[in-house]
C-alpha cells in the first residue's frame, strides 16, 4: 500500500500571500489530520477531517482552513501569511473505522512552507 | 488539559549502549500512547504504541510499557546503533466520541556515535 502523500515538499511564499497544502491519505482511509511543526512551539494539531465534515479543530486562527474531498484527500489553506507561519506542515491518515478504540495516525513527509 | 512531557535532549550514546527516553502524561480516561520517529528532512513514523495499561509495544529493539500507576511510557532499547539517531517523539491520543487527536512533547534528539 502507498503511504501517505503531500504536495509540494517545498514552498517558499512571502508575507500577505495564501498557499494551499495537499495531502493523499493511505487508500481506504476516510480520516485527515493536519499538524503544525515549528522549532518553538513543537507539533500542534490543526484539524481533522472525517467522510469531508471537519470533526475536530485546534487552537489556530481562521486564516487556516482546510477541506476534504469524497476521495479522501485534503488540502489545508493558510491565508494572509506571516512569518510565524514558517514550517513543517505535517498530514495523518487514520483509517477512521474505530467506534470506540484509537485508530494509529501515520504521517507524510510534510510540506516545508517558508514565509520571506 | 492533556499534556506529554519527555525528557530533555540531546541524549548522546556510544553504539551499543542501552537507550532510555523517559516520557510522563496527564489525561484523563484511558489514552492511547505512542512513540514516533522522526529522521531528518522526513515526516514521522510510527515506532510503537500501546493502548491500555501494562501493554507493551514493541518494534526494531524498541520497548515501551504503558504503566497507568505511574502516568510513564519510556521507550528502551538494549543496544542502539547509529542508524538510531533521530528525534523521538511521545504522543497520546484519547478519543472523544469518534475524533482523535495526537498530543506529543516535545521531542528528544538522540545522536549515536560510532
Amino acid at each position: 500500500k502507498a503511504g501517505v502523500t503531500q504536495t509540494p515538499r517545498y514552498l517558499i511564499k512571502t508575507r500577505g500571500q495564501q498557499v494551499t497544502l495537499s495531502c493523499s491519505p493511505i487508500s481506504g482511509h476516510r480520516s485527515v489530520s493536519w499538524y503544525q511543526q515549528t522549532p518553538g512551539q513543537g507539533l500542534q494539531f490543526l484539524f481533522e477531517y472525517f467522510s469531508e465534515t471537519q470533526r475536530n479543530k485546534g487552537n489556530f486562527p481562521g486564516r487556516f482552513s482546510g477541506r476534504q474531498f469524497s476521495n479522501s484527500r485534503s488540502e489545508m489553506n493558510v491565508s494572509t501569511l506571516e512569518l510565524g507561519d514558517s514550517a513543517l506542515y505535517l498530514c495523518a491518515s487514520e483509517s477512521g473505522s474505530s467506534g470506540g478504540g484509537t485508530d494509529t495516525q501515520y504521517f507524510g513527509p510534510g510540506t516545508r512552507l517558508t514565509v520571506l | 488539559g492533556d499534556s506529554v512531557t519527555q525528557m530533555e535532549g540531546p541524549v548522546t550514546l556510544s553504539e551499543e549502549a542501552f537507550l532510555t527516553i523517559n516520557c510522563t502524561y496527564t489525561a484523563t480516561g484511558y489514552p492511547s500512547l505512542f512513540w514516533y520517529v522522526q529522521y531528518p528532512g522526513e515526516g514521522l513514523q510510527l515506532l510503537l504504541k500501546a493502548t491500555k495499561a501494562d501493554d507493551k509495544g514493541s518494534n526494531k529493539g524498541f520497548e515501551a510499557t504503558y504503566r497507568k500507576e505511574t502516568t510513564s511510557f519510556h521507550l528502551e532499547k538494549g543496544s542502539v546503533q547509529v542508524s538510531d539517531s533521530a528525534v523521538y517523539f511521545c504522543a497520546l491520543s484519547r478519543r472523544f466520541g469518534n475524533t482523535g487527536k495526537l498530543i506529543f512533547g516535545q521531542g528528544t534528539t538522540l545522536q549515536v556515535k560510532p
